[in-house]
């Protein structure tokens, strides 16, 4: 099992260019997510999805969108990319929530961007 | 929006100390409380997530406590050594399901 990935590892961007980041996950899971990790800030969620063909917003979806055409794929895109969206990016994986048997997240390794 | 709080920011201990580290959140609408290992370079993993007041975890050396009703929980580790050396992130639920708040996280360093 190779978990959740995440392509690309490491992109610099141009003010206004566009780009997707891609997760994958081969553990079945139902939900996924995006983060974006920033200095002194934590792991802040972008958007997220309870099953394919559904996503909703997080805590900072301004600047993003998000696909997931296929339960094991979640795509984030920057449609015209700014240096505040410079950060580490994050993709997240966890099983079904059911009752109050809440269910740990997976990380994938991360995406570092650069917007200069 | 949902406050998640940790304390200390960052921690220094010696090879062999024992140490602890507090993760505060609303005590209203409790579902779970995760608590992560994120070392250097890699993505975060999880050590427990809990979800019963009095609830007491332990992995090896580390262990956990929850506190429902007064919002908090403890990270405790015993005979810390240099690979303990990590950010340690609790994360809260913000509503029934599994969409996480994230606190900012203690940096723990271990020197031996």
């Amino acid at each position: 099992n190779a978990g959740v990935t995440q392509t690309p590892k490491f992109r610099v961007l141009k003010t206004g260019q566009s780009m997707t980041l891609l997760c994958a996950q081969d553990m079945n899971h139902e939900y996924m997510y995006w983060y974006r990790q920033d200095p002194g800030m934590g792991l802040r969620l972008i958007h997220y999805s309870v099953g394919e063909g559904t996503t909703a917003k997080g805590e900072v979806p301004d600047g993003y969108n998000v696909s997931r055409l296929k339960k094991q794929n979640f795509l984030l895109g920057l449609e015209s990319a700014a240096p505040s969206q410079t950060s580490v990016y994050f993709c997240a994986s966890s099983r079904r929530a059911s009752g109050r048997a809440y269910n740990e997240q997976f990380f994938g390794p991360g995406t570092r961007l650069t917007v200069l | 929006i949902l406050n998640v709080e940790q304390s200390p920011q960052s921690l220094h201990v010696q090879e062999g100390d024992s140490t602890n580290f507090t993760c505060s959140f609303p005590s209203s609408n409790f579902y779970a409380l995760h608590w992560y290992r994120w070392e250097t370079a890699k993505s975060p993993e999880a050590l427990f997530v809990m979800t019963l007041n009095g609830d007491e975890k332990k992995k090896g050396r580390i262990s956990a406590t929850l506190n429902t009703k007064e919002g908090y929980s403890y990270l405790y580790i015993k005979g810390s050594q240099p690979e303990d050396s990590a950010t340690y992130l609790c994360a809260f639920p913000m509503e029934y399901g599994n969409k996480l708040v994230f606190g900012a996280g203690t940096i723990l360093r271990v020197k031996s």
